[in-house]
C-alpha cells in the first residue's frame, strides 16, 4: 500500500517549456487534489477533483490543467511554464470531496528557468 | 472567504518543555480544523482534526489542540517536546457551509518548530 506517489520527483525546466506531473493513490479515495508550496505562503490550491469525471478551479488555477484519468491518477499539467510557477507540487486524496482528513504524496519539486 | 493566520513563523522551546503553536481562524460558519506536520523534504501528514464535540482534540504523537469558538483559534499543544517533533507544522481551515468552495482547505503559511536539546 504506497498511498500516495507522485513523479517526477525533480524538474527543472525552460520558459515555454510543458510537463505534466503524475499522481495515482492507491487507498480507492473518490476526491483528489493539487496544491503547490511556496516558501512563506503555505499551500494553496490548484485544482481538485471530487470525484472521477469532475474537476474544479482551485485558489490558483491559471496556467495550469489537470485530467482525472481514472478513479487513480490526477495529472497536473503545464502548457508554458513559466518561472513564477517554479514551487514544490503536491498531491492529495481523500475519500470523499470535503472528507476530513487529505493524504498527500512526497511531492515535485519543479524550476523553471 | 476562509482563512487561518499562523502568527508565529519560527518557534524555538527546549527538550522537556510543553510547547504550543498558534492558529486563529476565521470563517462564516462553524469551522472544521485541521494539523498536519511536514518533515524536511516529505508531504504533509495528517495529526489531528476538531469537526465537533469536545474542544480539545487529541492526535498523534502526543499533540492535542483546543477549539476555542470565542478566540477563533485552535492552538497546538504538546506537554513535554521532543527533539524529533522539530518540523513545519500547517494549521488549515475549512468551512463546510461555503458552497462551491467548501471542499477546499485553506492553509496557514506554517510555523517552524525547533526543539533544542
Amino acid at each position: 500500500n504506497a498511498g500516495v506517489t507522485q513523479t517526477p520527483k525533480f524538474q527543472v525546466l525552460k520558459t515555454g517549456q510543458s510537463m505534466t506531473l503524475q499522481c495515482a493513490q492507491d487507498m480507492n479515495h473518490n476526491s483528489m487534489y493539487w496544491y503547490r508550496q511556496d516558501p512563506g505562503m503555505g499551500l494553496r490550491l490548484i485544482y481538485y477533483s471530487a470525484s472521477e469525471g469532475t474537476t474544479d478551479k482551485g485558489e490558483v488555477p491559471n496556467g495550469y490543467n489537470v485530467s482525472r484519468l481514472n478513479k487513480r491518477e490526477f495529472s497536473l499539467r503545464l502548457e508554458s511554464a513559466a518561472p513564477s510557477q517554479t514551487s514544490v507540487y503536491f498531491c492529495a486524496s481523500s475519500e470523499a470531496p470535503g472528507a476530513e482528513t487529505q493524504y498527500f504524496g512526497p511531492g515535485t519539486r519543479l524550476l523553471v528557468l | 472567504a476562509q482563512s487561518v493566520a499562523q502568527p508565529e513563523d519560527q518557534v524555538n522551546v527546549a527538550e522537556g518543555n510543553p510547547l504550543t503553536v498558534k492558529c486563529t481562524y476565521s470563517v462564516s460558519g462553524n469551522p472544521y480544523l485541521f494539523w498536519y506536520v511536514q518533515y524536511p523534504n516529505r508531504g504533509l501528514q495528517f495529526l489531528l482534526k476538531y469537526i465537533t464535540g469536545d474542544n480539545l482534540v487529541k492526535g498523534s504523537y502526543g499533540f492535542e489542540a483546543e477549539f476555542n469558538k470565542s478566540q477563533t483559534s485552535f492552538h497546538l499543544k504538546k506537554p513535554s517536546a521532543l527533539v524529533s517533533d522539530s518540523a513545519l507544522y500547517f494549521c488549515a481551515v475549512r468551512d463546510p457551509h461555503s458552497g462551491a468552495g467548501s471542499y477546499q482547505l485553506t492553509f496557514g503559511k506554517g510555523t517552524k518548530l525547533s526543539v533544542i536539546p
